[in-house]
């Protein structure tokens, strides 16, 4: 299968401060990424939907200007989240395909611990 | 809307025995069905799929078969190793090929040696 990397796997930052993480396809190119969340022991909530070269889709309750999303690339998509709170702490996980695939393929993840 | 109901886990089992976890799902047209399956700390891994109905998804001893009639994908294994042990997310894409996937809850899996 097609491999997705996503960057940093963990990540502890302070409240106030910004994080951002990173989704790459490393062979292929991805003309849609999308965004999770995972809370503990829970599924996974779509949060936005990007193609490349153009705005996110943000899905209904997902604030687009607390998570930023850039799809700079064919190969690169990054989320932001601003101003990070305790609350905003979550396992974060990014998916990517070609819209000529059936399925998508997920980065390893990312744990981010807002302190 | 589309929408995914797995068994409320968790399920387990001793080493060699059969696994089922049963999936349903409601969506207009015609869904293609996946199962992934997420290993402690780590992302989600496809581990097979079914486009239509009737078809068999297959993988690792895993199965599972696209019902129509019964709008389910359940997950089968004949004998489940302790390595099985994870959560397993039953998932769907709408028709449209979007590529967005609406997941079940997911079901823990632990298997005893």
């Amino acid at each position: 299968g097609a491999v997705v990397s996503q960057h940093p796997s963990w990540v502890i930052c302070k409240s106030g401060t910004s994080v951002k993480i990173e989704c790459r396809s490393l062979d292929f190119q991805a003309t849609t990424m999308f965004w999770y969340r995972q809370f503990p022991k829970q599924s996974l909530m779509l949060m936005a939907t990007s193609n490349e070269g153009s705005k996110a889709t943000y899905e209904q309750g997902v604030e687009k200007d607390k998570f930023l999303i850039n799809h700079a690339s064919l190969t690169l998509s990054t989320l932001t989240v601003t101003s990070a709170h305790p609350e905003d702490s979550s396992f974060y996980i990014c998916s990517a395909r070609d819209d000529s695939w059936i399925e998508a393929f997920f980065g390893q993840g990312t744990r981010l611990t807002v302190v | 809307g589309n929408s995914v109901t797995q068994m409320e886990g968790p399920v387990t089992l001793s080493e060699e025995a059969f696994l089922t976890i049963n999936c349903t799902y409601t969506a207009t047209g015609y869904p293609s069905l996946f199962w992934y399956v997420q290993y402690p700390g780590e992302g989600l891994q496809l581990l097979l799929k079914a486009t239509k109905a009737d078809d068999k998804g297959s993988n690792k001893g895993f199965e599972a078969t696209y019902r129509k009639e019964t709008t389910s994908f359940h997950l089968e294994k004949g004998s489940v190793q302790v390595s099985d042990s994870a959560v397993y997310f039953c998932a769907l894409t709408g028709s449209g090929n979007t590529g967005k996937l609406i997941f079940g809850q997911g079901t823990t899996l632990q298997v005893k040696p």
